[in-house]
């Protein structure tokens, strides 16, 4: 079965500075895909951003990348020039097909101070 | 716009009651709807996969005889938590496998619902 792992509970950065949260996974297939999904304090789940397992190219969405290392199974979010508003619940995800089911992560609780 | 519906958006009960939520798919069909369960500063735990026209297929652990889905339409699908106690209490959030096109489809885009939060009391 595959697994998601986030080893950070909690995360804090101020305003305008870099922060990374780490997530590992466990599987045994080949294609797959990788998912970062906010979730504010309105319980909204919102995709931050996405990565096929084919693809080496590290997705990149404004303000934020990640750091996709398919051999060690991890998959970082890095989040650029921090925003209050970037204040949530993060959760990494992983689904094996298109339209498939997602497993998540335990969440990453970040804090932006001013 | 929002392409999930899900109602209500909060519900309390008394214990013992049944409490149906929807999830209702904007704008196009959904065959596959996915019912997930999340507990305060908890994760996402998928609860059960609701496919149009056949029977839900429940994850290790659930009560299908207590969390019963019904997806009688494509665009339409249930989850009525039949009576309810207070470990119930919890936040269900629905979403759809399947985006509005075939570009967010091939990109594996779920759309969530904004959750309902059960409270029993």
């Amino acid at each position: 079965a595959q697994t998601v792992t986030q080893s950070q509970p909690e995360m804090s950065v101020q305003e305008a500075e870099t922060v990374t949260l780490s997530c590992t996974y466990d599987t045994s297939e080949s294609d797959y895909y990788l998912f970062w999904y906010k979730q504010p304090p309105s319980r909204q789940m919102i995709l931050v951003i996405r990565q096929e397992a084919y693809k080496q190219q590290n997705a990149t969405e404004n303000r934020f990348s990640v750091n996709f290392q398919k051999a060690a199974k991890s998959f970082s979010l890095k989040i650029s020039d921090s925003q209050l508003g970037d204040a949530a619940m993060y959760f990494c995800a992983y689904a094996l097909a298109s339209g498939s089911r997602l497993t998540f992560g335990e969440g990453t609780q970040l804090t932006v101070n001013p | 716009g929002a392409v999930v519906s899900q109602h209500p958006s909060w519900v309390i009960c008394k214990s013992g009651t049944s409490v149906k939520i929807e999830c209702r798919s904007l704008d196009f069909q959904a065959t596959t709807m996915f019912w997930y369960r999340q507990f305060p500063k908890q994760s996402l735990m998928l609860m059960a996969t609701s496919n149009e026209g056949s029977k839900a297929t429940y994850e290790q652990g659930v009560e299908k005889d207590k969390f019963l889905i019904n997806h009688a339409s494509l665009t339409l699908s249930t989850l009525t938590v039949t009576s309810a106690h207070p470990e119930d209490s919890s936040f269900y959030i629905c979403s759809l496998g399947r985006g509005p096109s075939r570009a967010t489809l091939a990109k594996n885009i779920q759309y969530f619902g904004a959750g309902t939060r059960l409270s029993v009391l």
